[in-house]
């Protein structure tokens, strides 16, 4: 089964761009991926779908602050101006051999 | 717009079990499969199986078989959870979300809020 990994944490400051990575890994370099953000005590919410050409579209409502790229393996998601109502933790989730999730990372906005 | 509301947290015992609906509003509810993910404190999340309405079917992730059952009723346009078996490891945040197509194979596009269920004798 694919396999996706997330650094544990990341961090950046207050108006600075950050990208998080999920790899792709144990399948196809060419599956796509999802990003969902988790603020503290809420429910996830869906970021925006990935592709491995990094074509991406994005869930209701999600500023243009927040973009996706692709790299071979790699998925990118990129946040630009932080705000800190980005502090929160972030997955990437697959579909293309059953449903698997990354472990996710906490970012934290300085 | 879509949102999918989750029934209130629930407290159980050792060996009983729950039941967590999920009603669905705005769009079509047939359309789209709804999927169940879990995540225990601090952890995260964990996919444990889905429905497609329109056909009726579920799929489980292997290590729930036997303990999880996944219904839909179309005409209230709600969708069950149900959890056997319960033991201290099932505590958990529980929540629906909306799989975006006709399959449960894809990404998920609209989250529930989360049902806390906390087992304990």
């Amino acid at each position: 089964q694919v396999v996706l990994t997330q650094s544990p944490s990341a961090s950046a400051s207050l108006g600075a761009s950050v990208n998080l990575t999920c790899t792709l890994s144990s399948g196809p370099a060419s599956y796509a991926i999802a990003w969902h953000q988790q603020q503290a005590q809420k429910g996830p919410r869906f970021l925006m779908r990935l592709n491995s050409d990094g074509s991406h579209t994005k869930g209701d409502g999600i500023p243009d602050r927040f973009s996706g790229s692709s790299s071979g393996a790699e998925r990118y998601l990129t946040i630009s101006s932080l705000q800190s109502e980005d502090e929160a933790d972030y997955y990437c989730q697959t579909w293309g051999t059953g449903i698997v999730f990354g472990g996710g990372t906490k970012l934290t906005v300085l | 717009q879509v949102q999918l509301v989750q029934s209130g947290a629930e407290l159980k015992k050792p060996g009983s079990s729950v039941r967590i609906s999920c009603k669905a509003s705005g769009g079509s509810f047939s359309n789209y499969g709804i999927t169940w993910v879990r995540q225990a404190p601090g952890q995260g999340l964990e996919w444990m199986g889905g429905i497609l309405p329109i056909y009726g079917t579920s799929s489980y992730a292997q290590r729930f078989q036997g303990r999880v059952t996944i219904i839909a009723d179309e005409s209230t346009r709600t969708a069950y959870m149900e959890l056997s078996g319960l033991r201290s490891e099932d505590t958990a945040v529980y929540y629906c979300a909306r799989v975006s197509g006709t399959t449960l194979w894809y990404y998920f596009d609209y989250w529930g809020q989360g049902t806390l269920v906390s087992v304990s004798s």
